[in-house]
């Protein structure tokens, strides 16, 4: 099983601040790449779904970015809020029936 | 729109006993697949099924077994459960593969004394 790698492992930032996380993937025969928020006691909740190289994604202040040849992905939050503390997760396909997740980046937003 | 729904939500076995866990897909969708998640791991791949086909099948030994019915609803089984078993178990469904949004439940968590 290729590995999906993200960095980094956590990261504590102060309200306002911007972030961004790394998630980089085995990029032969890839077929997707999503990203996911994950909040204690919640079900994950998709961010994002992306399939084609170049690909740019965006839902609030939250943005994603594709490169499939080199095999990466970057996670983007602008001006983070408490309440985006959470752990982000990318996952990557290469068969299109499953989806192999990475450790995840655990974020913490103080006031 | 109803979400992913599973049960039982908490589950306490013993070693050697087997175990059944449900997922019900939201409304429409074919797709259903099953994770593992254990302490320090990533969520990890047991099996996807699509109209009653197992389409894909994870790393996992053959006490993990599953299945899905006509009306989409799907159980994964493990027989002779052991230690390390106990892990949180999350379902996803979609309409068809995963280039589209996986919809995930909120989790049975098994612990297995």
């Amino acid at each position: 099983i290729l590995n999906v790698e993200q960095s980094p492992q956590s990261l504590h930032v102060q309200e306002g601040d911007s972030t961004n996380f790394t998630c980089s993937f085995p990029s032969s025969n890839f077929y997707a790449l999503h990203w996911y928020r994950w909040e204690t006691a919640k079900s994950p909740e998709a961010l994002f779904v992306m399939t084609l190289n170049g690909d740019e994604k965006k839902k609030g202040q939250i943005s994603a970015t594709l490169n499939t040849k080199e095999g990466y992905s970057y996670l983007y939050i602008k001006g983070s809020q408490p309440e985006d503390s959470a752990t982000y997760l990318c996952a990557s396909s290469n068969s299109g029936y499953a989806l192999n997740f990475g450790k995840g980046t655990s974020l913490l937003v103080t006031p | 729109k109803a979400g992913v729904t599973q049960t039982p939500r908490y589950l306490i076995k013993t070693r050697g006993q087997q175990v059944t866990l449900s997922c019900s897909p939201i409304s429409g969708h074919r797709s259903v697949s099953w994770y593992q998640q254990t302490p320090g791991q990533g969520l990890q791949f047991l099996f996807e099924y699509f109209s009653e086909t197992q389409r894909n099948k994870g790393n996992f030994p053959g006490r993990f077994s599953g299945r899905q019915f006509s009306n989409s609803r799907s159980e994964m089984n493990v027989s002779t459960l052991e230690l390390g078993d106990s892990a949180l178990y999350l379902c996803a469904s979609s309409f068809n593969d995963v280039q589209e949004t996986q919809y995930f439940g909120p989790g049975t968590r098994l612990l297995v004394l």
